[in-house]
């Protein structure tokens, strides 16, 4: 159980696309979800919080209009990368929880994004 | 301070021995606490979660909790290759809203 499934697993694209990544919890109602990104050799760094219906808590540093993000429903998230540049290359990552942070994170495959 | 911090390593140990992984943390109001694996290249997994004082003992993992030292910890025993990996602690931080803090992580090489 507590499967979470994120879309796609590899992206490479030109620098000024837009890319959108997936996040789907398969067999639980995700009350929130979470979006990470990753850089080489480093620990993880929260991005957004979502709870399904209300808009996105977004942590300090992180622009809110670069990457969007979307929970309309407690089993789908989607992060929108808009105008992705070279630096917006990393591992992105979602997670799922059934009841906020006090709960395990279930965590996606992650999605390498590699901007040219 | 860090809000969350463990020991970089790498830790080595050989097969077969106990593994002691250590995670320290600022928030006295912390409530919750997991520790996670994460394999190179891959994304974390769930290992065990913890919410009293105490040990919690799952299989070969027993996480021990200390609220008064704000001090979680992971051992592992028996020892796997299969276990070499980087672990990391996370812990809910309730400020003006709840969410998680993971550690650096701890690099753990397990040597056959």
């Amino acid at each position: 159980g507590a499967v979470v499934s994120q879309h796609p697993s590899w992206v490479i694209c030109k620098s000024g696309t837009s890319v959108k990544i997936e996040c789907r919890s398969l067999d639980f109602q995700a009350t929130t979800m979470f979006w990470y990104r990753q850089f080489p050799k480093q620990s993880l760094m929260l991005m957004a919080t979502s709870n399904e219906g209300s808009k996105a808590t977004y942590e300090q540093g992180v622009e809110k209009d670069k990457f969007l993000i979307n929970h309309a429903s407690l089993t789908l998230s989607t992060l929108t990368v808009t105008s992705a540049h070279p630096e917006d290359s990393s591992f992105y990552i979602c997670s799922a929880s059934i009841g906020g942070s006090n709960q395990p994170q279930h965590f996606g495959d992650g999605t390498r994004l590699s901007i040219l | 301070q860090k809000e969350v911090e463990q020991n970089s390593g790498p830790l080595s140990v050989p097969e077969g021995a106990i593994a002691s992984l250590n995670c320290t943390y600022s928030d006295r109001g912390s409530q919750s606490f997991f520790w996670y694996r994460q394999y190179s290249g891959k994304s974390p997994e769930l290992i065990m979660f913890i919410y009293s004082n105490g040990d919690k003992e799952d299989g070969r993992f027993t996480a021990q909790l200390n609220k008064a030292s704000q001090y979680v910890s992971l051992l592992i025993r028996d020892s796997q290759p299969s276990d070499s990996a980087t672990y990391l602690c996370a812990v809910n931080i309730v400020l003006t809203y709840d969410k998680v803090i993971f550690g650096p992580g701890t690099s753990l090489s397990v040597i056959p």
